[in-house]
């Protein structure tokens, strides 16, 4: 399957900073790309869709200018968690969709964001 | 409206038994694609399998065999013979045509002993 990368795997910043995770697809060209946010125990909510060389189409309850997006290659998109506060704390995965026939989302590894 | 359900929260089983979870979506488009995915305790979702709305043949991969039954709208996941390392989350999707976006369900936690 395609293989999709995300970076860094863990995160510990102090309240008030920003931090940015990168999303990349290794083998393939997405022009989609997905952020999503998991708590503990739960299924995954879906907080925006990246789409390479427009703006991110964000899910309602998500802030934008919280939750900064940016899609500017086909294989690389980034989330910046800006101003992170202690309820931003979680785990954010993004996805990359592959398109064609076979059109699937493979997911990144996930990056775990502890904000104190 | 929950578009997919998952009303097992967790199955435990002993090892080499079978399991079987269960999936029943909800959509009013004609063309729509099902998905499974594995979450292990590492935290990456790994896919498992891709069904389109008008292929209903079931399918086999391994251990893994899935039934799809449009007239219950249902995708249920059978796991055969279960390992140690079957014990994860088990998540089943929903994609609408022209959307690509994913419905979750709540995800099955499995856990195979020993």
């Amino acid at each position: 399957g395609a293989v999709v990368s995300q970076h860094p795997s863990r995160v510990i910043c102090k309240s008030g900073t920003s931090v940015k995770i990168e999303c990349r697809s290794l083998d393939f060209q997405a022009t989609t790309m997905f952020w999503y946010r998991q708590f503990p125990k739960q299924s995954l909510m879906l907080m925006a869709t990246s789409n390479e060389g427009s703006k991110a189409t964000y899910e309602q309850g998500v802030e934008k200018d919280k939750f900064l997006i940016n899609h500017a290659s086909l294989t690389l998109s980034t989330l910046t968690v800006t101003s992170a506060h202690p309820e931003d704390s979680s785990f954010y995965i993004c996805s990359a969709r592959t398109g064609g026939f076979t059109d699937t989302q493979y997911f990144g590894p996930g990056t775990r964001l502890t904000v104190l | 409206a929950q578009k997919v359900t998952q009303a097992q929260t967790e199955i435990s089983v002993v090892e080499k038994e079978d399991v079987t979870l269960d999936c029943v979506y909800e959509t009013r488009d004609t063309t729509y694609y099902l998905f499974w995915y594995k979450q292990p305790p590492s935290g990456e979702l790994v896919f498992l399998i891709r069904r389109n709305s008008f292929d209903e043949q079931n399918e086999i991969s391994g251990r893994y065999s899935w039934n799809f039954q449009k007239s219950t709208s249902s995708f249920n996941f059978t796991i055969t013979a279960s390992q140690v390392v079957d014990s994860a989350v088990y998540f089943c999707a929903l994609s609408e045509a022209g959307d690509y976006k994913l419905s979750f369900g709540a995800g099955t936690t499995v856990t195979v002993r020993a």
